[in-house]
């Protein structure tokens, strides 16, 4: 079945080390996304690619990178990680970054900041 | 800017009953509406997806309502079961900029038996 993977589901870091989350899709979507939701909250866009093009969310924090190396592969590098920054993060696909689309999304991975 | 409302945020009814859920916004220019289901710890996962120009969407025990004009849907679940139990989020993808999607903070729902 076509969809959405997410690498680890559980990750538990220390604060300020460096950490990397995994998405992969075989949708074959021309738009990946980044999501961050903490309890209770709506899911926060922190970015997104359209094709390769990168597209960063104004109130994003600069500790939060991403990278694209090809369509099926999209990662979130989060520089320092912070205690507010655990959370669960939300990776998503859409087909196309306009019209009558949907999003499609991956399990998650909760990351623990100790 | 767009704001996606869901109330109430929690909400408890016995096996059996009807669900209803809202989700109101305030920017009537969308390409669509999705509805979403999320389990405690998990990923989201769709439910329905309706179009600007539709006006309801349904499948199984699940129906969902679209008035863009007064900037409403209704989530309707048929005869509730415990394992519906779980939060429910709405999204509408915006049409004024490069489509991003709007959430709404979610419903959590709790089926007793």
């Amino acid at each position: 079945d076509a969809m959405v993977i997410q690498n680890p589901r559980y990750q538990v870091t220390q604060f300020g080390k460096p950490v990397t989350l995994s998405c992969s899709q075989t949708l074959n979507h021309n738009v990946m996304y980044w999501y961050q939701q903490k309890s209770s909250q709506a899911p926060k866009l922190l970015f997104h690619y359209y094709d390769k093009d990168f597209n960063n969310e104004a109130d994003t924090p600069d500790n939060f990178q991403s990278r694209r190396p090809n369509t099926s592969f999209c990662f979130l590098d989060i520089r320092s990680p912070g205690l507010g920054d655990a959370a669960m993060y939300l990776c998503a696909t859409s087909r196309d970054q306009r019209g009558a689309t949907e999003q499609y999304f991956g399990p998650g991975t909760r990351l623990t900041v100790t | 800017k767009q704001e996606v409302t869901q109330i109430p945020a929690a909400l408890s009814v016995p096996e059996g009953e009807n669900l209803v859920l809202n989700c109101s916004f305030t920017d009537s220019a969308i390409y669509n509406l999705q509805w979403f289901r999320q389990d405690p710890g998990k990923g989201l996962t769709s439910l329905l997806l309706i179009q600007s120009s539709q006006r309801e969407q349904t499948s199984g025990r699940l129906n969902a309502s679209l008035d863009k004009s007064s900037g409403r849907s209704t989530l309707y679940i048929a005869a509730s079961q415990p394992g519906d139990s779980a939060t429910y989020l709405c999204a509408v993808r915006l049409a004024d900029s490069w489509g991003k999607f709007q959430f709404g903070a979610g419903t959590q729902v709790v089926v007793t038996p």
